[in-house]
């Protein structure tokens, strides 16, 4: 079964300095990887993904992510982090459950603080 | 569109009291779908998914149940709620044959008093 672990339950970062927020997951073949972000009180929206072809991916509102199959890891980025950034954010891993069927596993999130 | 459409936005509910909680979303026919709670520091549970009319699958036991009356229709309820049932909980859709990931509701902030 495909598992993701974000190792960081909460990041504090200043405003205009780099984020990088670490995923790693775990799937016997290819992973149909995404990151989604969610503003309190609301539901998750998705930032980007990734299915095959180049390993970095462009999301929206600036952010990007690297697959690296070598360690199972799929980071998301963003090189200068607004205000409007702080929320918390969910790797997730896509496998096939059958019957044409696809099935996402979330990491636990990893929470986004922004120091103005 | 694939928009999904949660209601209500905010619910307080006494312990012991019924729970139904709407979820129904627009675009293509035969989704799936699915049901999520989060509360405070737990990530995303998955609670039930659906795969068609009718057809609905547990993924945690617990006081609450899922039904699935129309393609495009999926309610979570309860016959009697426990102050544990108290979070916030998300619709979300799948996308058969293609793994485009999910489209979430705006979900539903339930406080059982």
């Amino acid at each position: 079964a495909q598992s993701v672990t974000q190792p960081d339950i909460h990041i504090t970062v200043s405003e205009g300095a780099s984020l990088e927020l670490r995923c790693n997951y775990s799937y016997g073949a290819t992973p149909y990887l995404f990151w989604y972000v969610q503003s309190p009180g609301q539901g998750l929206q998705l930032l980007l993904k990734y299915f095959s072809g180049d390993t970095l991916v462009q999301g929206i509102k600036g952010f990007e992510a690297e697959f690296k199959r070598s360690q199972s890891s799929f980071n998301l980025r963003k090189p200068s982090v607004h205000w409007s950034d702080a929320a918390e954010y969910f790797c997730a891993v896509g496998a096939d459950s059958g019957a044409g069927s696809y099935q996402l596993t979330f990491g636990k999130g990893t929470k986004l603080s922004v120091i103005p | 569109s694939q928009t999904i459409h949660q209601w209500p936005a905010t619910l307080v509910q006494p312990v012991g009291s019924p729970l139904s909680l709407e979820c129904t979303v627009e675009g293509t026919s035969n989704p799936n779908l699915y049901w999520y709670r989060q509360a405070a520091g737990r990530g995303l549970q998955l609670l039930f998914y659906s795969v068609g009319i009718g057809q609905i699958s547990s993924e945690v036991p617990q006081n609450l149940s899922a039904s699935r009356p129309q393609d495009r229709q999926f309610i979570l309820s309860s016959k009697k709620l426990l102050l544990s049932d108290s979070g916030f909980y998300l619709c979300a859709r799948g996308y058969r044959a293609t793994n485009y990931g999910y489209t979430f509701g705006s979900g539903t902030r339930l406080t059982v008093v």
